[in-house]
């Protein structure tokens, strides 16, 4: 099955803790992004990569950090610094070039 | 202004119905219009999407309307079904202009509700 993973669908954390989000695809996809959903909003761009070894920032990077060390992996961190870091993370991949962004099916992080 | 703003913010509908979602934006820059379903808890999914060299364009029940020059976009759904509940997003993109990898500027969704 092609598609994208994101792991866990449901994620606990305390205050004050760095929590890792997982994303993965095997639709062979140069590009991968992040987004965040809050209740009431449309999607906001947190960070996006279009190689391995590159990323930059998107709308509201602040308090969170990316990797992209393999074309199939793009994990996000939300460190202690996001004030509120509460929401439903959303990862998605395009074809290099292409505006077709194709998203996976979230991880929700509740941090209390 | 790089802002998508949509309307209505919620809408409800008889099976049968043709909800219409709107959409407006300033940048003329834009030049990708793609519209997403999202269910609850679920990651959006690509409906149907429009270059602003077309003024419409049909997928199946779905259709877009696009009016260039007042900067407006809008969805239809044909013969709405209670399956069709969901929130749609639409967007907007200006890839090459921005070299901003295919960055999604999203409108702040609609709640429809098919009502059998």
């Amino acid at each position: 099955d092609g598609g994208i993973t994101q792991s866990p669908k449901y994620l606990f954390r305390k205050e004050g803790q760095n929590v890792t989000l997982s994303c993965e695809q095997n639709l062979n996809h140069d590009a991968m992004y992040w987004y965040r959903q809050d209740p009431g909003q449309g999607l906001r761009l947190i960070y996006y990569s279009q190689i391995v070894n590159d990323f930059q920032k998107g709308d509201i990077a602040e308090g969170y950090s990316v990797s992209r060390e393999k074309k199939e992996s793009f994990p996000l961190t939300v460190t202690s610094a996001q004030k509120n870091p509460t929401a439903f993370y959303l990862c998605a991949s395009s074809i290099a070039g292409k505006y077709e962004q194709y998203f996976g099916p979230g991880t929700r992080l509740t941090v209390t | 202004q790089q802002q998508v703003k949509q309307s209505p913010q919620s809408l409800i509908v008889q099976k049968g119905g043709i909800p219409i979602i709107n959409c407006a934006y300033e940048n003329t820059a834009f030049d990708y219009f793609p519209w997403y379903q999202q269910f609850p808890g679920k990651g959006p999914a690509l409906l149907i999407a429009i270059r602003p060299d077309v003024s419409e364009k049909k997928e199946g029940r779905f259709t877009i309307s696009f009016n260039k020059s007042a900067k407006q976009f809008s969805l239809h759904i044909m013969d709405s079904q209670p399956g069709d509940s969901a929130t749609y997003f639409c967007a907007a993109s200006a890839y090459m202009i921005y070299n901003q990898g295919g960055k999604l500027i999203f409108g702040q969704g609609t709640e429809l509700s098919v009502k059998p």
